[in-house]
Order: structure tokens, then sequence, then C-alpha cells
């Protein structure tokens, strides 16, 4: 358990419609990675976020967008939701301490089917 | 833009035996990280081992080295002893030195025959 809670486990959902992803970083980590792992693309980096402010940006479509609150847990908001769309989302957190490496710790990962 | 590359989609190896995964990838920078993650059929993401560019020496945990060749941008990991739980995908991943993207590889499936 590497302490990075996400959820649901599975969501299942129909093309059009819009969902949101939670992920609850570990105790004390202030940085939030949002990845994408689909069989076409394979794992990509989309979205990152530092003490509620986004840091960095990957191949992030114009539909999601994501956010991170004051209490640092993160939502992924997935919009007009495409079959292509169907994939395993995974959230890591990391303390993000300036100059040290910072190791990800993943969460299980949301599956998101859409039909 | 760095990439990475994993030639093998898919490899076996007799328990108790050692595996090498290849890994290479393309980048520009100096100052960068490389790693191994395994995914086993819980999908959970594991980091197995870490490498940093600057340091000369391979990095090694438990049963799980690699042979980082900087100058030919090569990243293998050797599973030595392999066990039935090695049995997972395994990612070979990139990240600068400058913020924290992780860039993944298309990764290996690893079987292991009993």
């Amino acid at each position: 358990d590497s302490g990075v809670t996400q959820t649901p486990k599975h969501l299942i959902t129909a093309t059009g419609q819009r969902v949101t992803l939670r992920c609850s970083p570990r105790s004390g980590d202030l940085s939030v990675y949002w990845y994408q792992q689909s069989l076409d693309q394979g794992l990509q980096f989309l979205i990152q976020y530092y003490n509620g402010e986004e840091r960095a940006k990957g191949n992030i479509l114009e539909r999601f967008s994501a956010q991170q609150f004051p209490d640092l847990h993160s939502e992924l908001n997935l919009s007009s939701l495409e079959l292509g769309d169907s994939a395993l989302y995974f959230c890591a957190s990391s303390v993000k301490t300036t100059g040290h490496y910072n190791e990800q710790f993943f969460g299980p990962g949301t599956r998101l089917t859409v039909l | 833009a760095q990439t990475v590359t994993q030639s093998q989609p898919e490899m076996s190896v007799q328990e108790a035996e050692t595996v090498t995964l290849s890994c290479t990838y393309d980048t520009s920078e100096s100052d960068y990280y490389l790693f191994w993650y395994k995914q086993p059929p819980s999908r959970q993401m594991i980091l197995v081992i870490r490498q940093e560019a600057y340091k000369q020496q391979n990095a090694t945990e438990n049963r799980f080295s690699v042979n980082f060749q900087k100058a030919a941008k090569s990243f293998s990991l050797k599973i030595s002893d392999s066990q039935l739980g090695d049995a997972a995908m395994y990612f070979c991943a990139y990240r600068t030195g400058r913020d924290d993207k992780i860039i993944f590889g298309k990764g290996t499936r690893l079987h292991i025959l009993p």
C-alpha cells in the first residue's frame, strides 16, 4: 500500500458523459501527478499540481482538467468522453522538496470504461 | 524530446535463472534519473530501482541490478534468481532533473516459467 488513495476503483460510463476521478495523496505530500495508461498510448504523464498550483502539463486533452484543493486532494475531470478515453488513470504523489530527488508513489488507479 | 524505448515486448525466463531486460533512451540533458517500475497483475506501479545519471556506479537492490551505459544511453535491468512473483510488466522510465514528469517506455512483459 503506497498510501495514495484513488476513488472510484472502477467507473463505467457512456460516450459524451463527464466523470470525476479523485485522488488523496500520502500524508505530507504536496505534489500530485496524474498519468493515463491506455493500450494505444501506453503510460503517459498528464498533469502535475504542487500545493494547489499547476506545475507541469503533459499530453492532456483540452476535454480534461484537474485541480488540487486546499486539503491537497486532487480531482481529474474528464468530459465529452470518447471510447478512446477508456484507460487506467493513476495518481501519484511526492513530497517535492526543491533540489532533492522525490520518489513518486503511485495509487492503485481508477479503471475507466467508456461504452 | 526525451524518449524511452523497450525493444522486447515479452520475455520468458526459467525460475531461478537470470534475465536481462533492455532499455534505451534519448535525451540531450545531462542531469536526469532512470527507473525500472514493475506492474504486476494487480496493476499497482512499484518502483524497482533508480539510477541517477551523475552516478557512475550501477544501482543494485537485492536481486535487481542495472547496467547503466550513459554514453550509449542504455539502461538494462538484470533480475537474478528469478521468482514466480517477478512475473509482471516492467517499465523503463526517465525523468529530467528539471521537473518531475516521468516518461515511460512501452513495457516488457516478463513470464516466469516454473
